[in-house]
């Protein structure tokens, strides 16, 4: 069971509006900033959002998050097929002194 | 051009031991906190281990303390993990990372695959 809780799946249809939520704590979330991630089909992980709401130069900003209390959401406006990915949130856990991550989400662009 | 190599991987024994190393180019690795992250096979991604720009502060996950040491080389732009008294449930690709702010981690290498069977 992962500290931080996300949807296991997601779908969408192409330029469609989708978004993924991830729910924490006062101790992850609640205190410290989110992060979110896209890994494709077998490859790394890459960075989506960082700071709750920033996007890394080179990501579109069809992507945007946002955070409330202990809770983020990730935003995906006008939903393209290589959207098609899991996706992780995380955040730096007070508590356990280290990183958390959610479960991940499988976004399917129908 | 960032990129992060990682290297040692393989097939160990259940309570065997491993070192992994992670090659970095492209930046000044001494300025950047460093960090592993490890992926079960279809499974999600788990944090691991810390360790700061100077090597002085260090952080583990709770399933690897005691059992993990992260280290690097600012001389040699290398972080290293060493991990002792594994486990069956440690099987899983390690990716090395450059940390930009706590939890968002701005470039990954491509993973060595750890495999803890009999």
């Amino acid at each position: 069971q992962s500290v931080l809780i996300q949807p296991p799946s997601a779908s969408g249809t192409p330029g469609q509006r989708v978004t993924i939520s991830c729910s924490g704590g006062r101790s992850n979330i609640g205190s410290n900033a989110v992060t979110w991630y896209q890994q494709l089909p077998g490859t790394a992980p890459e960075l989506l959002i960082f700071s709750n709401n920033q996007r890394p130069s080179g990501v579109p900003d069809r992507f945007s998050g946002s955070k409330s209390g202990t809770s983020a959401s990730l935003a995906i406006s006008g939903l393209q097929s290589e959207d098609e990915a899991d996706y992780y949130c995380a955040a730096w856990d007070d508590s356990l002194s280290g990183v958390v991550f959610g479960g991940g989400t499988k976004l399917t662009v129908l | 051009e960032v990129q992060l190599v990682e290297s040692g991987g393989g097939l160990v024994q259940p309570g065997g031991s491993l070192r992994l190393s992670c090659a970095a180019s492209g930046f000044t690795f001494s300025s950047f906190e460093m960090n592993w992250v490890r992926q079960a096979p279809g499974k999600g991604l788990e944090w691991v281990s810390y360790i700061s720009s100077s090597g002085a502060t260090k952080y583990y996950a709770a399933s690897v303390k005691g059992r993990f040491t992260i280290s690097r080389d600012n001389a040699k732009n290398s972080l290293f993990l060493q991990m002792n008294s594994l486990r069956v449930e440690d099987t899983a690709l390690y990716y090395c990372a450059r940390e930009l702010t706590a939890g968002a981690f701005d470039f990954w290498g491509q993973g060595t695959m750890v495999t803890v069977s009999s």
